[in-house]
């Protein structure tokens, strides 16, 4: 069964320093997303693309948050100057038209801890 | 942004009966509800889905009631079973490719 699928699982950066997380969307999917769930806290939207650029954006994705569709496959969130607070795991997501259940796939996530 | 409330952090239910998560909405626009299920250290799993043109939907062991004038839904998970045991979500959105609005999530311990 085709999934969506995330590196690195777990990236450990200092404050300041710009980090780049990977996803690899199902290969039909048109539509992708990331979220972030701080510990102890609710998935939180983050952004979304479609047709090659954003659709919507949350108040946390601000300027230091930048996302891209490289190729055909991969899509990538990358944060310029991590902070303390940026620390949670980010989750990729990514869905299509036509199944009726207007389902998002979600991919295994990758933690990210800023020292 | 509170637009998605699960106001159970927990439950524990004996392996066989029935679990019952419950869910409200503030946001009369949400046309879907789904519920997701997540492990410790593992992305959200979709679990099952329900459209606001519907107020029941099934799937195997699992089944979604929505109760719109109520802005309430419920997760019916009969029966259940030990690996059951999870962090379920219910979230919300309209219309395809748009966000998810998720709930806190609530605990689901299953006892054998």
């Amino acid at each position: 069964e085709p999934e969506v699928t995330q590196t690195p699982s777990h990236q450990v950066t200092q404050m300041g320093q710009e980090v780049i997380l990977r996803c690899v969307p199902i290969s039909n999917h048109l539509y992708f997303y990331w979220y972030r769930q701080i510990l102890g806290q609710k998935v939180e939207f983050l952004v979304s693309f479609y047709n090659n650029e954003i659709s919507e954006k949350s108040e946390i994705f601000d300027d230091q948050f930048s996302v891209e569709r490289p190729d055909g496959s991969n899509f990538t969130l990358k944060i310029r100057s991590t902070k303390l607070e940026d620390s949670a795991m980010y989750f990729c997501a990514s869905s299509d038209e036509g199944t009726g259940r207007n389902e998002q796939f979600f991919g295994p996530g990758t933690r990210l801890t800023v020292l | 942004d509170q637009q998605v409330k699960q106001n159970s952090p927990s439950l524990s239910v004996q392996e066989g009966r029935i679990s019952i998560l419950n869910c409200d909405y503030t946001n009369s626009m949400f046309d879907y509800f789904l519920w997701y299920k997540k492990y410790p250290a593992e992305g959200p799993t979709f679990l099952i889905s329900i459209s606001s043109i519907k107020d029941k939907n099934e799937d195997g062991r699992f089944t979604v009631f929505l109760n719109k004038s109520a802005k309430h839904l419920s997760l019916h998970i009969v029966p259940s079973q030990p690996g059951d045991s999870a962090v379920y979500f219910c979230a919300a959105s309209w219309g395809y490719g748009n966000k998810l609005v998720f709930g806190a999530g609530t605990i689901l311990r299953v006892k054998s």
